[in-house]
This record gives C-alpha cells, sequence and structure tokens, in this order.
C-alpha cells in the first residue's frame, strides 16, 4: 500500500515563529487533505489539497502532486496551534475511500 | 449544515465482551470510513461502506465488522473484546472517492 511520512515528527515553537511541515507519499493520489487533531482528539479539517497552494488565515498549504509531497506552512505561531497535526492521502487506485495517514508531526508553541 | 456525529462518546467494556458504535453522516454524503488510532499504531483504516455496501476493508481481524443503513448512517461491532482494542475510534463521512471527507467527534473504547 501507500506509505505516508511526515515531518518532523515533533516541533517545538516560539510563540510568532514560523514553520514547514511535510508530507511525502510514495504513490499517485486523488486525495491529500491536513488534519489538526485537538486535545479531545477530533480531527479538525485544515485543508482538501490534492494539487496546488491554498491559504486560510495564517495556515497555507502546497502539494506537488508530480513530485510526491506536500507542505503545510504555519506562520506567526500562536499557543493555540499546538497539537498533533497529520497529513493523510487516498490512493488513485483505491476501491473505495480509504486515508492513509501519517504519522504525525507534534507542536508545541510556547508563550 | 450538521456536522458528523458518534455515539455514544465514551465506553468502558469488560474483556469478552462485545460493543456496538454508531456514526452518522453529513447529511447527503453516502460514504462513511471507520478508522482506529492507537498510542501504538497511529491512525488506521477499518472500512468503508457506501449505499450499504462495503468498498473497501483494513487490515483487521473478523471479530471487527460494520454495516450501513439506507439513511446512511453506518454502525461498527467488535465482539469478544480485548485489551488491545482500547482505541479511539473516529468515522469519516464523503460524498464519493477522492472527495474531502469530514470526521466525527470519535467513541473513546477503553476494555478492561
Amino acid at each position: 500500500g501507500i506509505q505516508v511520512e511526515q515531518s518532523p515528527p515533533d516541533l517545538i515553537l516560539q510563540e510568532g515563529a514560523n514553520s514547514t511541515l511535510r508530507c511525502n507519499f510514495s504513490d499517485s493520489v486523488n486525495n491529500l487533505q491536513w488534519f489538526h487533531q485537538n486535545p479531545w482528539g477530533q480531527l479538525i479539517n485544515l485543508f482538501y489539497i490534492p494539487s496546488g497552494t491554498k491559504q486560510n488565515g495564517r495556515l497555507s498549504a502546497t502539494t506537488v502532486a508530480t513530485e510526491r509531497y506536500s507542505l503545510l506552512y504555519i506562520s506567526s505561531s500562536q499557543t493555540t496551534d499546538s497539537g498533533v497535526y497529520f497529513c493523510a492521502v487516498e490512493m488513485i487506485k483505491a476501491a473505495g475511500n480509504k486515508l492513509t495517514f501519517g504519522g504525525g508531526t507534534r507542536v508545541l508553541v510556547k508563550p | 449544515k450538521a456536522g458528523v456525529t458518534q455515539t455514544p462518546r465514551y465506553l468502558i467494556k469488560t474483556r469478552g465482551q462485545q460493543v456496538t458504535l454508531s456514526c452518522s453522516p453529513i447529511s447527503g454524503h453516502r460514504s462513511v470510513s471507520w478508522y482506529q488510532q492507537t498510542p501504538g499504531q497511529g491512525l488506521q483504516f477499518l472500512f468503508e461502506y457506501f449505499s450499504e455496501t462495503q468498498r473497501n476493508k483494513g487490515n483487521f481481524p473478523g471479530r471487527f465488522s460494520g454495516r450501513q443503513f439506507s439513511n446512511s448512517r453506518s454502525e461498527m461491532n467488535v465482539s469478544t473484546l480485548e485489551l488491545g482494542d482500547s482505541a479511539l475510534y473516529l468515522c469519516a463521512s464523503s460524498g464519493d472517492i477522492g472527495y474531502e471527507q469530514y470526521f466525527g467527534p470519535g467513541t473513546r473504547l477503553t476494555v478492561t
């Protein structure tokens, strides 16, 4: 099956700093999503981005499908950005909806 | 539009018992997927239903089963519970293949 790797596994930031999270995947995809998991476990949708670039406030994401990677940018980080960020992909050849998740990046933003 | 709902939110069961979890998708969505999250294995796909048919299944034992009703609501069942089944169970709803998926708040299952 498809492999999804996220880096770095852990990130400690000072409030106000910028950061980049990376997601590499091993096969062609028709869906790529970034999620933020809140302390109660719910996955919050950040971006649906199988290709191209999107921005939402202080967050932006870029997926280069031909090179099989995606980047999530956090600018001017705030303590509320802390949590685990997941990248998940759906392979083109999959029979039905099936997201394969990366291992996540745990972000801690210090005041 | 109401989001994905899951019931119950928390559950404590004893080894050997069985459990049924429920998921109601976003109105109009016909695909419901189930995932298990544990600290050791991360987020893993269990199965997906579309219009009452299982389209895809992950690598889990037969103790894990599911079904979908004509109103797209889905249930998953775990029989003969083991300690290792303690996990957060998440369901997601979507329009179809390749569409954005939306997750519910999850059911946290503890097996003692």
